[in-house]
């Protein structure tokens, strides 16, 4: 079936680290997003990308960083500059047909600092 | 500035009654308003998708309302289950420029179902 795909689900990290966070996505989809979730908080953008090859700087984009050398993937690296990177990550795609604009997102990477 | 407000911030209901929950808007010019629901630990899924022009839509139980003039949404949930239990997200897309990166998020309401 046709989805987003994120791994790992749960990740701890120790302070200093920086740590990769996958986005996978079979449905053909040309935009991909990060979002940073917070308890009580909307979701917030940290980076997009339209097209292979191009990406850009989302609302909270310091101390994140991305690729996009494939269409089906979308890596985040969350650096050591980051300076509160524990949080719920999620990951979506979106494509020009069917319901415009609608985000499909991936079941979400939750990382703990510790 | 351009924000979504959902009210109220979380809601506690008895399995089999009825609920509402309501989102405001600023955003303007929008081309469209989407109802998200998100499970504990998942992600967010589309409910329901209104434009600008659009009164009314149903998804089975779920039912959205747009008033375009007072920048009023509303998700009426029928006959509540116990997997309704989940976060409830409105989220505005403006029209103009390059919207591709530009969704306003509402911070969701909690609803929780009880037996």
């Amino acid at each position: 079936d046709g989805g987003i795909t994120q791994s790992p689900k749960y990740l701890f990290r120790k302070e200093g680290q920086n740590v990769t966070l996958s986005c996978e996505q079979n449905l053909n989809h040309d935009a991909m997003y990060w979002y940073r979730q917070d308890p009580g908080q909307g979701l917030r953008l940290i980076y997009y990308s339209q097209i292979v090859n191009d990406f850009q700087k989302g609302d909270i984009a310091e101390g994140y960083s991305v690729s996009r050398e494939k269409k089906e993937s979308f890596p985040l690296t969350v650096t050591s500059a980051q300076k509160n990177p524990t949080a719920f990550y999620l990951c979506a795609s979106s494509g020009t047909g069917g319901a415009p604009g609608e985000l499909f997102f991936g079941e979400g990477s939750r990382l703990t600092v510790l | 500035k351009n924000q979504v407000e959902q009210s109220p911030q979380s809601l506690i209901i008895l399995e089999g009654k009825n609920c509402t929950l309501q989102c405001n808007y600023t955003v303007s010019p929008f081309s469209n308003l989407r109802w998200y629901k998100q499970d504990t630990g998942r992600g967010p899924v589309s409910l329901t998708i209104m434009t600008f022009s659009e009164n009314t839509k149903s998804n089975g139980r779920y039912t959205a309302t747009l008033d375009a003039d007072t920048k009023q949404s509303s998700l009426h949930i029928t006959a509540s289950q116990l997997s309704d239990s989940a976060s409830y997200i409105c989220v505005v897309r403006p029209t103009g420029g390059s919207t591709l990166g530009r969704l306003y998020f509402g911070r969701g309401t909690q609803l929780t179902v009880w037996p």
